[in-house]
């Protein structure tokens, strides 16, 4: 069975830090894979999403970057955080073609 | 361009009443709904889609092009289904969910 794994769990970082976001997906092939912010109030706003390695969409403009090294790996990451980068962070994976997304269990980031 | 609307943050009802969380989506074409759930402490998890035409948990959802809503329904409300409630719309297979900014459903004892 497909399983997706996120992490770390949760993060703590300071302002102008780095960040790396880990997500990875076992028991299936060329997944679509998606970034998702959640903040409360704003609902999920979609982040960067990959149909293949290196094919990276962005959805919105900031200081995020997503890369898929690996079929079945997909990384969020910044080179200086901002206080606003503050939220829950939630990977998702889909089947090649299909429409449902299922989603891991999400990084909880807070900048300070 | 493609929207979800979710005009309730919260929706709080007794248990045993009916419950209405409302979707509305604004798309030219033939769309895809689904209606995802977050429980507390859990992953997002995917409640039903509208082709699949099922109840999951008591719940289901109508799709009505001419009003262009997804609204989803349960006749007596539970005190398990509080929860975090997201419509969401697909135009194919291969492109993002769009989704809503979610209702917070909570059932009262």
């Amino acid at each position: 069975s497909q399983t997706i794994h996120q992490w770390p769990a949760t993060l703590v970082q300071p302002v102008g830090s780095p960040l790396s976001l880990e997500c990875t997906v076992e028991g299936t092939s060329n997944p679509n894979l998606y970034w998702y912010r959640q903040a409360a109030g704003r609902g999920l706003q979609l982040l960067f999403y990959s149909v293949g390695i290196g094919q990276i969409s962005s959805e919105v403009p900031q200081n995020l970057s997503a890369s898929r090294p690996q079929d079945r790996q997909f990384i969020l990451s910044s080179k200086k955080l901002l206080l606003s980068d503050s939220g829950f962070y939630l990977c998702a994976w889909s089947s090649p073609g299909g429409w449902t997304q299922y989603f891991g269990p999400g990084t909880r980031l807070t900048v300070l | 361009a493609q929207r979800v609307t979710q005009p309730e943050k919260l929706l709080s009802v007794f248990k045993g009443a009916p419950v209405e969380l409302k979707c509305n989506y604004s798309y030219s074409g033939s769309p895809e709904l689904f209606w995802y759930v977050q429980y507390s402490r859990q992953r997002l998890q995917l409640l039903l889609r509208h082709i699949s035409r099922e109840s999951i948990k008591g719940f289901t959802a109508d799709l009505n092009k001419g009003e262009t809503s997804f609204h989803l329904k349960k006749p007596f409300a539970q005190e398990e289904d509080s929860a975090m409630y997201y419509c969401a719309l697909s135009d194919s297979g291969n492109t993002p969910l769009v989704f809503g900014k979610g209702t917070r459903l909570s059932v009262i004892a």
